[in-house]
Formats: structure tokens, sequence, C-alpha cells
């Protein structure tokens, strides 16, 4: 069954230093995975995905992430973080047997401090 | 352009109330979906449609319907609402297929059930 694990419930880090929120996945077949932000009270929106390619992928707001196979890692990066990153991220991945269906993993609070 | 549309925000309802969550999109993705969201528990798949006629049940069903009678429009209906109802429901769309489309999400609506 795929699977997507988000170890760290908060990340705290301070404004300008860099960041880096986590995810791990578990699939069958070549991945297809996404990252998304949700501010308090908002729907989520789409920072970034990896489809196929570099494994560098750059997205909205200056993220970007590291896909890396052998680890299975997709991990969240930023060089310099601030206030308003903080929220909720949400990492994902698409199943597979489906024409679109996403399984997200538990989210990852970031609260990035002046 | 709208993109995602969901009425209404807030909602409550007493134990055994039913009532229609509504969601439209005006991009004409074939695939929409319905999420929930708990606290640390990430967004779960409801139900899902591929295209207008086209509906299969996601990871937590129970207790709801849905119908797609049009690519715009997606209804979620409860039934008969319980308190373990209560959550934040998102809905979301994108383009159907084997391709790593990203999802749209609403605003979503919030749920309350005494």
């Amino acid at each position: 069954a795929q699977s997507v694990a988000q170890p760290e419930d908060q990340v705290n880090v301070a404004e300008g230093n860099p960041l880096t929120v986590k995810c791990t996945y578990s699939v069958s077949g070549n991945p297809y995975l996404f990252w998304y932000v949700q501010y308090p009270n908002r729907g989520l929106q789409f920072l970034l995905k990896y489809i196929t390619g570099d494994n560098l992928v750059k997205g909205s707001y200056g993220f970007e992430a590291e896909f890396n196979k052998s680890q299975t890692s997709f991990h969240l990066k930023k060089p310099s973080a601030l206030v308003s990153d903080s929220a909720l991220y949400f990492c994902a991945v698409r199943d597979g047997g489906s024409q679109g269906n996403l399984i997200f993993g538990k989210g990852t609070k970031l609260s990035v401090k002046p | 352009n709208a993109g995602v549309t969901q009425t209404p925000k807030f909602q409550v309802l007493k134990t055994g109330q039913s009532m229609t969550l509504q969601c439209a999109q005006d991009m004409n993705h074939e695939y929409m979906s319905w999420y929930r969201q708990d606290p640390g528990m990430g967004l779960r798949l409801i139900h899902y449609s591929v295209g207008a006629g086209i509906t299969d049940q996601g990871e937590v069903p129970n207790g709801y319907n849905v119908s797609r009678s049009t690519t715009e429009d997606f209804p979620l209906r409860l039934l008969s609402a319980a308190p373990s109802q209560t959550s934040v429901y998102f809905c979301a769309s994108s383009y159907a297929g084997t391709s790593g489309y990203e999802q749209y999400f609403g605003p979503g609506t919030r749920l309350t059930v005494t």
C-alpha cells in the first residue's frame, strides 16, 4: 500500500535561517509527489511537485524540494525562512491505481519566529 | 476564473439531520474529490469522481453520498449527521489520468454536529 510519512509534527525556525520539512514515501512504481501549504482557515495551496526529471524541484514562494529515490524522501526546503511562511505543510503522493487520488501525510506545522 | 468554490463556509447540524455541501469548479476538470481534515490526521479521501456520472468511494465513505450529474458540480450529502462527522471538508479538482496533475482545493466547509 502506498503511504506518506511526515515524521515531525512541528518545525521551529528562526527568520532568515534555512528550513527543511521532511517527507518520506512508500509507493510501488514511480512516485508522483506533491507539497501543499495551508494557511489558517484556508484551503490547501499547491507548492510544487515531482513527476520525473531533475531531482531538485523548484516551486512557489521560493520553496524547493529534493527527491531522493534511494532514501524514498521528498524533503521541502527554503534557503531563508520568512515569518509569513508559518503554516501547515502537507506532503502527498498520488495513488498509482487511481486517476488522481492523493494520499496525504499528517502535516507538519512550521513556525518561523522573528 | 473562480477556481473551486464551496458553500456554505460554516454549518452547525444536530445529530440525525441531513444536509448537502456544495462544490463547483469552472476549470473543466474531469476529476473531483471530497476530503475531510481532522487534527493530526491529515486529509482523508471520502469520495471521488473521474467524470460526470462516475463516482467511487475513498478511504472514509461511510455516512456520505455523492453524485456527479455535470462536470462542474460535485455535491456531498450527509445522510444522517453524527458528531463523528464534525470536521473541515475540502473539495478538490484536477485533470484526470495517469499523469501527475496537481489538485486545486476549495476554501473548505467547517461542519459541527452537536
